[in-house]
């Protein structure tokens, strides 16, 4: 069974630039876009952004060009990064994946566990 | 961007009742809405897809419905288990959005 491991730094300080990096474990890599999407706590999904595997990416504009996501295929991994971080990306951070050119459902069918990310001086 | 308008925000049933849940849209997404339950602590667990599809090992009382600008979650009778948050989404045009979310809770 396909699962998410991610990890990354929980706590940062203003201005500094988050990263987290999504291992895929017991299934495929190729062939998905991979997605990173937040939830503020309390708060609703936002999506942040995808790419697939051929590194064609999608960003939400109203991330104002901060995000950038990346995979390393021989390791079966995605990467976020978002720079100059303030308390408003506080959030858990989660990846996931859908399959947008397979026969799987072209929606998020596996999700890792969330990484809660702190932004506070 | 499309705006996904989930109604109610918090609907009160019984075990065993019948749960009607609305996401509307800005515009048009055609048939590209899916739907997730999310539990608390947990990651979002996709329900349907496409409007109509149940994703793998989803029970059939759940079902989904509609098209363009209107989409309904039906969930037939009500498990204590499907006491929680659900959220629609759209993937018809970038950035890829989400609802509001509607609680159903216990009556």
């Amino acid at each position: 069974q396909v699962q998410l491991q991610q990890w990354g730094a929980g706590l940062l300080k203003p201005s500094e630039t988050l990263s987290l990096t999504c291992v895929v474990n017991g299934g495929s890599f190729s062939g998905y876009s991979w997605t990173w999407i937040r939830q503020p706590p309390g708060k609703g999904l936002e999506w942040i952004g995808e790419v697939n595997d051929s590194e064609d990416a999608n960003y939400n504009a109203a991330l104002r060009g901060r995000a950038s996501i990346s995979v390393d295929t021989s390791k079966s991994q995605a990467s976020l990064m978002l720079s100059s971080v303030t308390a408003a990306d506080t959030a858990v951070y989660y990846c996931t994946r859908r399959d947008r050119y397979g026969s799987g459902p072209d929606a998020f069918d596996v999700w890792g566990q969330g990484t809660m990310v702190t932004v506070s001086s | 961007e499309v705006v996904l308008t989930q109604s109610p925000a918090t609907l009160s049933l019984s075990l065993g009742e019948r749960a009607t849940l609305s996401c509307r849209a800005s515009q048009s997404v055609r048939t590209f809405l899916a739907w997730y339950q999310q539990k608390p602590g947990q990651a979002p667990r996709l329900l349907i897809y496409d409007t109509y599809n149940r994703a793998t090992g989803i029970p059939a009382r759940f079902s989904g419905s509609g098209s363009g600008t209107d989409f309904t979650l039906t969930i037939s009778s009500l498990e204590p288990e499907d006491f929680t948050v659900y959220y629609c989404q759209q993937r018809t045009y970038w950035p890829l959005t989400f609802g509001g979310g509607t609680r159903v809770e216990i009556k």
